[in-house]
């Protein structure tokens, strides 16, 4: 079964740093890899996802991560955080071995903290 | 177009009580799906639908039903309340074009079990 790792519960950066939140990843093919991001007191929303081809993807909101299936993370970097960017981020892989039968599998999430 | 939306938005239950949490979203999607969310857990996954009158349960189903009688809807039930089902919960759809398709999702409903 797949499963997902965010070591970094809480993470605190100061506004127009750099961040790279960590994710890592267990899953027997290649995988599909989700971020997500979460205000406050609101759903979900796609940040980027990797199904195949260059292993830097683009998002939105300025964020970029990186597939490295030698270390089976999938990192996600913004090179100046605003402080808009406090939320929870949450990695996900996808499991697609069984065809209609599409699941995510979550990482517990990493809270991110920006100060002035 | 209003994407996934999630009835109620906030709800305090007394320990046997029951209820239904619905979810509703206009993509025509294909796949709907119910998460709970809770501290240091992230989301899991209660039960999930494929298609139209089909459920299946996920990582976490005991204590909850749902019913899927309409595309557009999926129904979340909780028949005897337990303080374990204090919660955030998230319906999420996603459609079935091939590959992995990106979930949307709603709001969210925060329940309160006393």
């Amino acid at each position: 079964a797949q499963s997902v790792t965010q070591p970094d519960i809480h993470i605190t950066v100061s506004e127009g740093a750099s961040l790279e939140l960590r994710c890592n990843y267990s899953y027997g093919a290649t995988p599909y890899l989700f971020w997500y991001v979460q205000s406050p007191g609101q759903g979900l929303q796609l940040l980027l996802k990797y199904f195949s081809g260059d292993t830097l993807v683009q998002g939105i909101k300025g964020f970029e991560a990186e597939f490295k299936r030698s270390q089976s993370s999938f990192n996600l970097r913004k090179p100046s955080v605003h402080w808009s960017d406090a939320a929870e981020y949450f990695c996900a892989v996808g499991d697609i071995s069984n065809f209609g039968n599409e699941k995510l599998t979550f990482g517990t999430g990493t809270r991110l903290t920006i100060i002035p | 177009n209003a994407g996934v939306t999630q009835t109620p938005k906030f709800r305090v239950l007394k320990t046997g009580q029951s209820m239904t949490l619905l979810c509703a979203q206009d993509m025509n999607h294909e796949y709907m799906y119910w998460y709970r969310q809770d501290p240091g857990m992230g989301l899991r996954l209660i039960h999930y639908s494929v298609g139209e009158g089909t459920t299946a349960k996920g990582e976490v189903p005991d204590g909850y039903n749902v019913s899927r009688l309409k595309k557009q809807n999926f129904l979340l039930g909780l028949e005897s309340a337990a303080p374990s089902q204090t919660s955030v919960y998230f319906c999420a759809s996603s459609s079935r074009t091939g590959g992995f398709n990106e979930q949307y999702f709603g709001p969210g409903t925060r329940l309160t079990v006393t």
